[in-house]
């Protein structure tokens, strides 16, 4: 069966903190690994991984992974309170788009 | 970009009727939709894959007469969840996949379905 397990659960953090989101996984089928940012709503995209050692960035955001070891980070530097959300890594599989979800990372940046 | 859109965004029902929720791909073809569960606190949780023109794929212990889904063109698939119950009640999410261009798969806004 897939698995996605993602760590830490909850991180609370001060503005300015710089912050590690960990993403491990196992899927039969991998096609890429996707972050995503969850407010109140529906998730947004942040990332699409699909290959090692490439890291990809977006302003104060940036996310690598690594297929040999099956994880992958995601580093928000000099974070803000409005990056407080929950963030969601996915693998999706090869096959027909299928995404296979982690618990997320509940981070809280305080003033 | 692409767009996705839910109708309703948010929906109190009794329990026992039952519920429609459309999931429309505005700007793209869509043969492949998802649709998502989410519980309070609690990560995304695959219910069914939805293929236009034929049946959907339930993920395991989903009810497939319970979460009726139907994807009758290229933009459109929608979830009816039948005789809901007060334990139905969560954030419904569906996501397109752009088969028109690019692969990638969008979410749409999500509705709230209470269930009293």
């Amino acid at each position: 069966e897939d698995k996605v397990v993602q760590s830490p659960l909850s991180l609370v953090v001060h503005e300015g903190d710089t912050v590690t989101l960990n993403c491990s996984y196992e899927v039969t089928n991998f096609r890429s690994l996707l972050w995503y940012k969850q407010e109140k709503k529906a998730p947004t995209f942040l990332f699409m991984l699909t290959s090692s050692g490439i890291e990809k960035k977006s302003g104060r955001l940036s996310s690598i992974l690594d297929k040999k070891e099956l994880f992958s980070i995601l580093n928000i530097t000099a974070t803000q309170t409005g990056d407080s959300a929950i963030y969601l890594c996915a693998v999706e599989e090869t096959s027909g788009s299928r995404l296979t979800f982690g618990e997320g990372t509940q981070l809280t940046v305080n003033p | 970009g692409a767009v996705v859109s839910q109708h309703p965004s948010w929906v109190i029902c009794k329990s026992g009727t039952s519920v429609k929720i459309e999931c429309r791909s505005l700007d793209f073809q869509a043969t492949t939709m998802f649709w998502y569960r989410q519980f309070p606190k609690q990560s995304l949780m695959l219910m069914a894959t939805s293929n236009e023109g034929s049946k959907a794929t339930y993920e395991q212990g989903v009810e497939k007469d319970k979460f009726l889904i139907n994807h009758a063109s290229l933009t459109l698939s929608t979830l009816t969840v039948t005789s809901a119950h007060p334990e139905d009640s969560s954030f419904y999410i569906c996501s397109a996949v752009n088969s028109g261009g690019n692969y990638e798969q969008y979410f749409g806004p999500g509705t709230r379905l209470t269930v009293t």
